[in-house]
């Protein structure tokens, strides 16, 4: 099976600009988790989908939105940048059901603020 | 707040087994144990998790004590390529949780030759 599939690999925008990136889950996985990774703040979870349905959401302001398509993949969307949403943006996929499942991260988006 | 306590920083020679601790005293009753790593500027990797039981597949080991409030990581014979951030989670998919993984430090594993 492919693995998850994130674009683009690289991003660059000016502040006040919006950005939407990409995130295709492995074959078979309905549910998308986004997470946004810095230096100072390490791996933070921004929200997660299933079945085209919002089912979690980490502690980020609005300007940070998502959503899912029926195929199930998912695109996640930042409006009016700053430069301190300069991070890699990871997404991950699982089955979304049930105990002890694992999660698989795509190789991320890295987005630079200027 | 991550539930999991790590050393910063471990070394490891070539070939020889990396033995990673954990503590997560304050895990409940049904959450798994997870670990993942990363390697710079690449997204986390699934190593293994588990519940009550040792578990081992063709990546590492998982040792996890009885009371389950602390575990080892093995990788038996370390290579260069083992170099990363390895993070140890405790994580419970279902309700309010799902996806929802949450990481800390980590562990930077440096491998030597």
């Amino acid at each position: 099976k492919a693995g998850v599939t994130q674009t683009p690999r690289y991003l660059i925008k000016t502040r006040g600009q919006q950005v939407t990136l990409s995130c295709s889950p492995i074959s078979g996985h309905r549910s998308v988790s986004w997470y946004q990774q810095t230096p100072g703040q390490g791996l933070q979870f921004l929200f997660e989908y299933f079945s085209e349905t919002q089912r979690n959401k980490g502690n980020f302001p609005g300007r940070f939105s998502g959503r899912q398509f029926s195929n199930s993949r998912s695109e996640m969307n930042v409006s009016t940048l700053e430069l301190g949403d300069s991070a890699l943006y990871l997404c991950a996929s699982s089955q979304g059901q049930g105990e002890g499942e694992k999660l698989f991260f795509g190789s991320g988006t890295q987005l630079s603020v200027l | 707040d991550a539930k999991t306590t790590q050393p910063t920083s471990m070394d490891c020679a070539e070939g020889r087994a990396a033995n990673l601790p954990c503590n997560h005293s304050t895990i409940s009753g049904n959450e798994y144990v997870y670990w993942y790593r990363q390697i710079h500027s690449q997204g986390p990797q699934y190593i293994i998790h588990g519940l009550k039981n040792n578990e081992t597949n063709e990546m590492a080991s998982l040792i996890i004590t009885e009371d389950r409030k602390s575990s080892t990581l093995i990788l038996p014979h370390a290579t260069l390529r083992d170099t990363a951030v390895y993070y140890c989670i405790v994580y419970l998919s279902g309700g309010t949780s799902y996806g929802k993984l949450t990481f800390g430090q980590g562990t930077i594993l440096t491998v030597h030759p």
